[in-house]
């Protein structure tokens, strides 16, 4: 069975392009989590969506970011404009919301914006 | 708000030795869960753990869910290269409406052969 799918596995661009980060969760998994992970501030929780509705998105760190989950097997992570400072890797991860809350990570997508 | 603190934040072993580290709260948690992150990829669901008191083995990987409920711990027994990574401990808190996971900082492994 296919873990959670995370694509492009890397990324680089200017500061001031839009960004585009897709994920594609474990079938059946009904909730969908977008991580961000940097040196200084190790794993923060960006959004999370259960059902396809975001439930919580404190973690987003400003209006350049925006998550869409439009059906259950696929969500986007965009920042538009970019900056050097969203350089990190961006995990997703999906569960199932009823019973162990157990996360399953994707292999992340390693965005460096110069 | 909820946090998680681990320690130690980074280990320097000899292969063959045994591994403790731990994780701690102020607030209550409902479930923990122990993660390992090799370097470039995601984190790995090691364990998990769902009553007070309760001990879980996978491997030579142990955990202990705290009686406290504010505390978890993994050993590690015989180590070899390939633990080296991050271990994350994650536990289950409340917040308003739903239960959100919160990560800890990690503790670094590093095994010398």
């Amino acid at each position: 069975d296919a873990g959670v799918i995370q694509s492009p596995r890397h990324e680089v661009t200017e500061m001031g392009q839009e960004v585009t980060l897709r994920c594609k969760p474990i079938s059946g998994h009904n909730s969908l989590f977008w991580y961000r992970q940097t040196m200084m501030r190790g794993l923060e929780l960006l959004i999370y969506f259960n059902n396809n509705v975001p439930i919580d998105d404190s973690g987003m760190p400003e209006d350049r970011f925006s998550a869409k989950m439009p059906n259950a097997s696929f969500s986007t992570l965009k920042i538009q404009p970019s900056e050097p400072r969203d350089s990190a890797v961006y995990f997703c991860a999906s569960s199932l919301l009823q019973g162990t809350h157990e996360q399953y990570f994707g292999p992340g997508t390693r965005l460096t914006v110069t | 708000g909820q946090q998680l603190n681990q320690s130690p934040q980074s280990m320097f072993i000899q292969e063959g030795e045994d591994v403790s580290m731990n994780c701690t709260s102020s607030s209550i948690f409902n479930t923990w869960l122990w993660y390992k992150q090799d370097p470039g990829e995601g984190p790995v669901l090691l364990i998990a753990l769902y009553k007070a008191g309760e001990l879980t083995s996978n491997g030579r990987l142990t955990a202990q869910f705290g009686i406290t409920r504010k505390d978890s711990f993994l050993n590690i027994s015989a180590s070899i290269p390939s633990d080296v990574g991050i271990y994350f401990c994650a536990g289950l808190g409340r917040k308003t409406s739903y239960d959100k996971v919160i990560f800890g900082p990690g503790t670094s492994l590093s095994v010398i052969p």
